[in-house]
């Protein structure tokens, strides 16, 4: 079975452009969710998706944004990049049946650097 | 607000050691919690999810123990080898999960050095 995987891995952008980051869960898992990591904050939740629904946020400011389609495949974007930015994205699935969490597993993630 | 928190911050042992990582938790309401590996600019890798209602769990040569009550849980390792070097974290999730969610709260994590 294949794992989370996440494109691009590696990105450079400049202050204040955008970024798509994407992420396809393992086959059958309908929850994905979003981290950043960073040396000095650790790893710190931004959102999850359920079904095309969003259904928790952490607290970042709305430059951070996020989806899921049908297929639980799901798609974070970043506008008006600011070097504070600069992480490691993680994406994680899980199966996420009806009721209480599930083991959650992390795709390699995007190393995003902002100039 | 829950807070996870793991020390030390960093480990060095000799080769076959065993381990004993330590992780605590603030608020006891949580769901269940789960340990992971990371290996330096990877991603995290799932070692072993405890649930709230359980008091241990093994994989291998790895060992989990959770006392909710007291809001704490530890990674116990057998025979430590320089292949288990890595950045080991904890997580917990809440328990108020009534229609789900998955949200992780994380610990800095304990970056192990096994030398041999």
């Amino acid at each position: 079975k294949a794992g989370v995987t996440q494109t691009p891995r590696y990105l450079i952008k400049t202050r204040g452009q955008q970024v798509t980051l994407s992420c396809s869960p393992i086959s059958g898992h309908r929850s994905v969710s979003w981290y950043q990591q960073t040396p000095g904050q650790g790893l710190q939740f931004l959102f999850e998706y359920f079904s095309e629904t969003q259904r928790n946020k952490g607290n970042f400011p709305g430059r951070f944004s996020g989806r899921q389609f049908s297929n639980s495949r799901s798609e974070m974007n970043v506008s008006t990049l600011e070097l504070g930015d600069s992480a490691l994205y993680l994406c994680a699935s899980s199966l996420s049946p009806s009721g209480g969490a599930t083991e959650q597993f992390f795709g390699p993630g995007t190393r995003l650097t902002v100039l | 607000k829950q807070e996870v928190t793991q020390i030390p911050a960093a480990l060095s042992v000799p080769e076959g050691e065993n381990l004993v990582l330590n992780c605590s938790f603030t608020d006891s309401a949580i769901y269940n919690l789960q340990w992971f590996r990371q290996d330096p600019g990877k991603g995290l890798t799932s070692l072993l999810l405890i649930q709230s209602s359980q008091r241990e769990q093994t994989s291998g040569r790895l060992n989990v123990s959770l006392d909710k009550s007291s809001g704490r849980s530890t990674l116990y390792n057998a025979a430590s080898q320089p292949g288990d070097s890595a950045t080991y974290l904890c997580a917990v999730t809440r328990g108020d999960t009534q229609g789900g969610s998955e949200k992780l709260v994380f610990g800095k994590g304990m970056k192990l050095t096994v030398n041999p």
